[in-house]
């Protein structure tokens, strides 16, 4: 189908080690978002693009937290020295300029 | 911190049975929304509701928003199994509560 896929849906790490996880956005969207969801709670912000820049980055929880999307479209969070607390899933979403957002499955991260 | 937050956490009813979840939020808005999520799902858009709007209606849906509150509330009706999952408030684009689970039994 056209719409957000994200990659993996699950990833096991074992502490300390980085992790990628990449979302591929709907064709044509320019704002992409990024969300981390713990078990039981909604999704909490962590980061927004707009095309190339990365307009707010202000939900991001440490600086092991890092996030591009060098060519407007794929974007990529990287994890660094992941921790047991970085255990969520890790959603994707991306719209028009503000415009509804449509969501991907998410990244279950699991960090061992 | 999360700007909305949806009541109850959780609800139970039987098919065909209306359910009615609510959500609070603290700031202005300019519009709110809500989500639905099943189980290792994405969040999929349901409704939006425009500040100067009291009430929507989209199929079984009802949305009903007032401002002096800072209160929205989500009617389903005629509630089917399929309609089993956790619903979401977002109060901004950027802001979600931490959700209703919704179970309706067979």
């Amino acid at each position: 189908g056209a719409g957000v896929s994200q990659s993996p849906r699950y990833k096991v790490a074992k502490r300390g080690q980085d992790v990628a996880l990449r979302c591929d956005p709907i064709s044509g969207h320019v704002s992409l978002f990024w969300y981390q969801q713990a078990l039981g709670q909604g999704p909490e912000f962590l980061t927004y693009f707009q095309n190339e820049a990365q307009l707010d980055k202000s939900g991001l929880p440490s600086d092991r937290f890092f996030a591009e999307r060098p060519e407007g479209s794929v974007s990529t969070l990287k994890i660094q020295r992941t921790q047991q607390e970085d255990s969520a899933v890790y959603l994707c979403a991306s719209s028009l300029v503000g415009g509804q957002q449509f969501f991907g499955p998410g990244t279950r991260l699991t960090v061992l | 911190s999360q700007q909305g937050e949806e009541d109850p956490q959780a609800l139970s009813i039987q098919e065909g049975e209306n359910a009615t979840m609510n959500c609070s939020y603290k700031t202005s808005i300019n519009n709110l929304q809500w989500y639905r999520q099943n189980s290792g799902r994405g969040l999929v858009h349901l409704i939006l509701i425009r500040s100067n709007e009291r009430e929507k209606h989209s199929g079984r849906l009802r949305v009903t928003l007032d401002t002096s509150k800072k209160s929205s509330s989500l009617l389903i009706t005629a509630s089917r199994a399929a309609d089993t999952a956790s619903y979401f408030c977002a109060a901004s684009v950027l802001t979600f509560g931490s959700g209703t689970q919704l179970t309706v039994l067979p």
